[in-house]
């Protein structure tokens, strides 16, 4: 079982509100991604990182940031919630130094919901 | 044209059905190709991993990868209402400096 790590599993907020949505992950892993994706839609990569200081935007375009300052951690920020943003947010890492190693292990993923 | 195309679905059969899950791909280059079973409001856990062509069997699960044909599938045997879930295929380059790419996923009902 992956040990990655997503909190919190559940939110619900007002419009306006900085959110901070948590992931960390204890297996020593490299790349970590985030991906937003609405109830029985496909994934869709909104950022991701291949180590400390590093970080790049995915394929959909998000008003949402992320930082990495330490291996195991990752957490993506949105200054001022919307209602757009109410979707399932779910964090990956994976070891990644080659192709075979691009294997992304998922966490439970948070469920926003803005009011 | 998308990278990975997959059928959404949803897919319905009945309990102990064999259950054929399919993907193409247009970019020659995938060589890693990986299924990913997600429950509902879950996250999606790796169900199996191949490398190039060929087979691989895990208890009731084949995955299966024809590179000339750019066709990867997953197939399951003796299905059971708990593999009711979104498959999802996925795929990555040799080289390791892009992220895998995913399919749409299909959605799967295992009929008791």
């Amino acid at each position: 079982e992956a040990d990655i790590y997503q909190t919190p599993r559940y939110l619900v907020i007002g419009t306006g509100k900085k959110i901070t949505l948590e992931c960390s992950q204890t297996m020593g892993h490299d790349k970590m991604y985030w991906y937003q994706q609405d109830p029985g839609m496909e994934l869709h990569l909104i950022h991701y990182s291949y180590g400390v200081n590093s970080t790049e935007k995915g394929d959909l375009s998000s008003e949402s940031t992320v930082s990495r300052i330490r291996t195991e951690h990752f957490p993506l920020t949105l200054e001022s919630a919307r209602p757009s943003h109410t979707s399932q947010y779910l964090c990956a890492s994976s070891r990644g130094t080659s192709g075979s190693q691009e294997t992304q292990y998922f966490g439970p993923g948070t469920r926003l919901l803005v009011l | 044209q998308k990278e990975v195309e997959q059928d959404p679905g949803p897919l319905s059969v009945p309990e102990g059905a064999i259950v054929s899950l399919n993907c193409t791909y247009s970019n020659s280059a995938f060589q890693y190709f990986m299924w990913y079973r997600q429950y509902s409001r879950k996250g999606p856990e790796l169900l199996m991993y191949t490398y190039s062509s060929g087979n691989k069997e895990d208890g009731r699960f084949t995955a299966q990868v024809d590179k000339s044909s750019k066709y990867i599938s997953l197939f399951i045997r003796d299905s059971q209402p708990s593999d009711s879930a979104t498959y999802l295929c996925a795929m990555s380059l040799p080289s390791g400096n892009t992220p895998l790419v995913f399919g749409k996923g299909t959605r799967l009902s295992v009929i008791a």
